[in-house]
């Protein structure tokens, strides 16, 4: 089956650092979304991609999806501590298959 | 304006016994999910409802059965819970099943024992 690979696990960096965060599959998809989850709570959707090449940005965030369709990165710059979370990628196959990656844990520490 | 709700927030079962999860929209969104999400396993999809009066296993329906009880409303029910089920489950919802912008809920804790 597809494999969803979204790296890293996890990274512990300094407010006001800049984060970058990816999802990789051998498949080609037709949309990514990235969501970030607050401990507790259940995941927001931060930024939607559904062309090759499209580069959006959400304030601090911007998102690319890659122009092969097999990735996408997700970039924060200047890190503050609400950014603290998990980050996950949300990607569709042709068939309409929905499938998440397994997720980037973010700590910002001061 | 409350999006997506879910009852109860937290649950501890026994072994064996039976629950329904409650989850319901107001954005008046035609498709209805349901995940369960494990450490480092991510979110993997139960059931879903493509709209109402439809609904679909997902990637681990086992154990499960849904019912969407009418537009707004879709349930989890876990006839005879066990450990392996020990989750958090989240629904969201969609504008309908080619929209892949998906609404969440904040999530009910279920603990087995």
């Amino acid at each position: 089956g597809q494999q969803l690979n979204q790296s890293p696990q996890s990274m512990f960096i300094q407010e006001g650092e800049d984060v970058s965060m990816n999802c990789t599959s051998s498949s080609i998809f037709n949309t990514w979304l990235w969501y970030k989850q607050d401990p507790g709570e259940g995941p927001v959707l931060l930024i939607a991609l559904y062309k090759a090449g499209e580069l959006t940005s959400n304030g601090r965030l911007t998102a690319q999806f890659g122009i092969t369709r097999k990735d996408s990165f997700l970039n924060i710059s200047a890190s503050i501590p609400s950014d603290v979370g998990i980050y996950f990628c949300l990607t569709t196959d042709s068939w309409g298959k929905l499938q998440f990656g397994a997720g980037t844990q973010v700590v910002v520490t001061p | 304006n409350a999006g997506v709700t879910q009852t109860p927030k937290f649950q501890v079962l026994k072994t064996g016994q039976s629950m329904t999860l409650q989850c319901a929209q107001d954005m008046n969104h035609n498709s209805m999910y349901w995940y369960r999400q494990d450490p480092g396993m991510g979110l993997r999809l139960i059931y879903y409802s493509a709209s109402e009066g439809t609904t679909d296993k997902g990637e681990v329906p086992n154990g499960y059965n849904v019912s969407r009880l009418n537009k707004r409303e879709f349930s989890l029910r876990l006839e005879s819970a066990a450990p392996s089920q020990t989750s958090v489950y989240f629904c969201a919802s969609s504008r309908d099943r080619a929209s892949y912008e998906q609404y969440f809920g904040p999530g009910t804790r279920l603990t087995v024992t």
